[in-house]
């Protein structure tokens, strides 16, 4: 079946360096990838999408990577601050337009002053 | 732009009683809407996709009977909880696609069945 794992429940990480969370699926073919920020008791806030045929993607302070023969996607914030502190989820679309994501579980993000 | 509103954003129901949540998709036209369920420190779990004028398609495992989802316009779906248990007690969460691959999640919806 499929699987997507998110390397750590939790992280926890001093401010001003670089936090990297990982993602990696087996049994799925995704088209494309997204990354989501969900704080405590609210919905996921999208943050940035990468498709399959692309190995990277940037927006601001975020950098995202794709490895589709290592089923695995990097995310990284460089330069991080306590706000950035929040449950960042991976999630996986099999097909483009109007198709359901499969998520996984998220890693809790601590960036510590 | 892309914003999707829920609403209420918490419910406190009595067993038996059926509850209504509400999504709308406030700029946009939503051609299809997702609804998730999440539980305490789990992954949001798909329960249905709703499509515009046509009956949703439920995940396998949901009660379509139980959950009675309705997507009557481009901006409107509605999730009816039925003879709500303590057991559905989560967090309700919706999200909007104009047809694109970005989906665009509601605020959800705490529900909790006492």
């Amino acid at each position: 079946s499929q699987k997507i794992e998110q390397n750590s429940e939790a992280l926890n990480i001093q401010e001003g360096k670089t936090a990297t969370l990982t993602c990696n699926y087996t049994n799925y073919s995704p088209a494309y990838l997204q990354w989501y920020r969900q704080d405590p008791g609210r919905g996921p806030v999208f943050l940035l999408l990468i498709r399959e045929n692309e190995k990277e993607k940037r927006k601001e302070r975020l950098k995202v990577t794709f490895d589709t023969t290592l089923k695995q996607s990097l995310f990284h914030i460089t330069a991080s601050q306590p706000a950035d502190s929040a449950t960042y989820l991976c999630a996986l679309g099999r097909r483009s337009g109007n198709t359901p994501l499969v998520f996984g579980k998220g890693t809790r993000l601590s960036v510590i002053a | 732009g892309a914003v999707v509103s829920q609403h209420p954003s918490w419910v406190i129901c009595k067993s038996g009683t059926s509850v209504k949540i509400e999504c709308r998709s406030l700029d946009f036209q939503a051609t299809t809407m997702f609804w998730y369920r999440q539980f305490p420190k789990q992954s949001l779990m798909l329960m249905a996709t709703s499509n515009e004028g046509s009956k949703a398609t439920y995940e396998q495992g949901v009660e379509k009977d139980k959950f009675l989802i309705n997507h009557a316009s481009l901006t409107l779906s509605t999730l009816t909880v039925t003879s709500a248990h303590p057991e559905d007690s989560s967090f309700y969460i919706c999200s909007a696609s104009g047809g694109g691959d970005e989906q665009y999640f509601g605020p959800g919806t705490r529900l909790t069945v006492t």
